[in-house]
């Protein structure tokens, strides 16, 4: 079945690290998008894709980075310069039509 | 930039009556498509209802109908015979059939349902 594989589900960062945190989709879809949830709170766009190659920053990109070199892969980086990365991170890509979303089902990190 | 606004971050409701959660947003775009998720403690995204901009007709989904008024770029979900399943997040989402093809999500409503 085609789908979105998120991975870790869960991860640990000491502070100072960089982390990345995998998306990978096999629905052959363009878009695929990032998103960061607090406790509690909603979902809050990070960075989004809509072709390999190319990528747009959302509302809160500072001290994250992506790539799309392969149209199955959006992989989130979460830099040392993010200074309170613990949240609930989120990777979703709809349907060329728009009228499905696909999500992952999560990533977890938290910084020790 | 489309916005998404969910005015009510928590509901409540007791077991077996009806309760509307409230949605509105701003574009300029007449093609769109409108969602409501539910996300549980397990923290997975679950399509409730979608409803196609163009459609006139409110979608349903059982229990789960909208109250859509584009004109007013409101998207309202009722839920009736609430049950203790329903207890979630709720999420309304909106996504844009233009180049821009943004997806963007309102923040949320945490309903509870009471026995």
């Amino acid at each position: 079945d085609g789908g979105i594989t998120q991975s870790p589900k869960y991860l640990f960062r000491k502070e100072g690290q960089n982390v990345t945190l995998s998306c990978e989709q096999n629905l052959n879809h363009d878009a695929m998008y990032w998103y960061r949830q607090d406790p509690g709170q909603g979902l809050r766009l990070i960075y989004y894709s809509q072709i390999v190659n190319d990528f747009q920053k959302g509302d809160i990109a500072e001290g994250y980075s992506v790539s799309r070199e392969k149209k199955e892969s959006f992989p989130l980086t979460v830099t040392s310069a993010q200074k309170n990365p613990t949240a609930f991170y989120l990777c979703a890509s709809p349907t060329h039509s728009g009228n499905t979303i696909y999500f992952g089902e999560g990533s977890w990190l938290t910084v020790v | 930039a489309q916005t998404v606004t969910q005015s009510q971050p928590e509901m409540s409701v007791q077991e077996a009556e009806t309760v509307t959660l409230s949605c509105t947003y701003d574009t300029s775009e007449s093609d769109y498509y409108l969602f409501w998720y539910k996300q549980p403690p397990s923290r997975q995204m679950i399509l409730v209802i979608r409803q196609e901009a163009y459609k006139q007709q409110n979608a349903t989904e059982n229990r789960f109908s909208v109250n859509f008024q584009k004109a007013a770029k409101s998207f309202s979900l009722k839920i009736s015979d609430s049950q203790l399943g329903d207890a979630a997040m709720y999420f309304c989402a909106y996504r844009s059939t233009s180049s821009a093809r943004q997806l963007t999500f309102g923040s949320g409503t945490q309903l509870t349902v009471l026995p």
